[in-house]
């Protein structure tokens, strides 16, 4: 399958406590976003990479999120300090944004429950 | 004023009707996605158009970028239809991301 992975696919966990999410991106495309999608709602912009540089945050990435894409291949997104109000579904999506096709594939995504 | 609009929220529809979603928005963009969502599922695109119209299958989609406006059309519907559709606009209005509809919830009975 060469689509775009998240792991876990679901994750529980309590108030306080730091999760990571990882994401694969398909191989070949450079750009790599982090959207979150709360019950009932289109998904919202958190974050993306260019490469290995992250070019733009959303206002919506407080302090207790960080994104990293080391090797400017695969991404992670930790969350610190697991809030309620974070419990959503975190959605990852890669372009190739190589001449116009800048088409974003998504990932099946992870839901956080945080009780 | 969200910067993608869609109509209707909620659709219901019977096996074999003809369906339309709307999209508008205000922002100026270089594409729109029509994208797809199943219960617990995670989305799939269905199209990305920048101009007139494309086709796949049952699915027509239409944009008119001088009206700022999208039309994500399902001919002969069916029960697997069933989902929530979202319109998401990319482009230099937009930065380098996209931004969403709240979906259009999608529901044809058998």
């Amino acid at each position: 399958d060469t689509g775009v992975s998240q792991d876990p696919r679901h994750k529980i966990t309590k108030r306080g406590q730091n999760v990571t999410f990882r994401c694969d991106p398909i191989s070949e495309h450079n750009r790599l976003y982090w959207y979150r999608q709360t019950l009932g709602q289109g998904p919202e912009f958190l974050t993306y990479f260019q490469n290995e540089a992250q070019l733009e945050k959303s206002r919506l990435l407080s302090d207790r999120f960080s994104a990293e894409r080391p090797k400017g291949s695969f991404s992670t997104l930790e969350i610190q300090r697991t809030e309620q109000g974070d419990s959503a579904m975190y959605l990852c999506a890669s372009s190739s944004h190589s001449g116009v096709d800048y088409e974003q594939y998504f990932g099946p995504g992870t839901r956080l429950t945080v009780t | 004023k969200n910067e993608v609009e869609q109509s209707p929220q909620n659709l219901t529809a019977q096996e074999g009707e003809f369906i339309t979603i709307n999209c508008s928005y205000s922002v100026g963009i270089s594409a729109l996605h029509w994208l797809q969502q199943h219960p617990g599922g995670g989305i799939v695109s269905l199209f990305m158009l920048s101009s007139g119209k494309k086709k796949h299958g049952r699915l027509i989609a239409t944009i008119n970028i001088q009206e700022k406006h999208s039309s994500l059309h399902i001919t002969a519907s069916h029960p697997r239809d069933s989902a929530v559709y979202i319109c998401a606009v990319f482009g230099p209005g937009n930065g380098n991301k996209l931004v969403f509809g709240a979906g259009t919830i999608l529901r044809v009975k058998s």
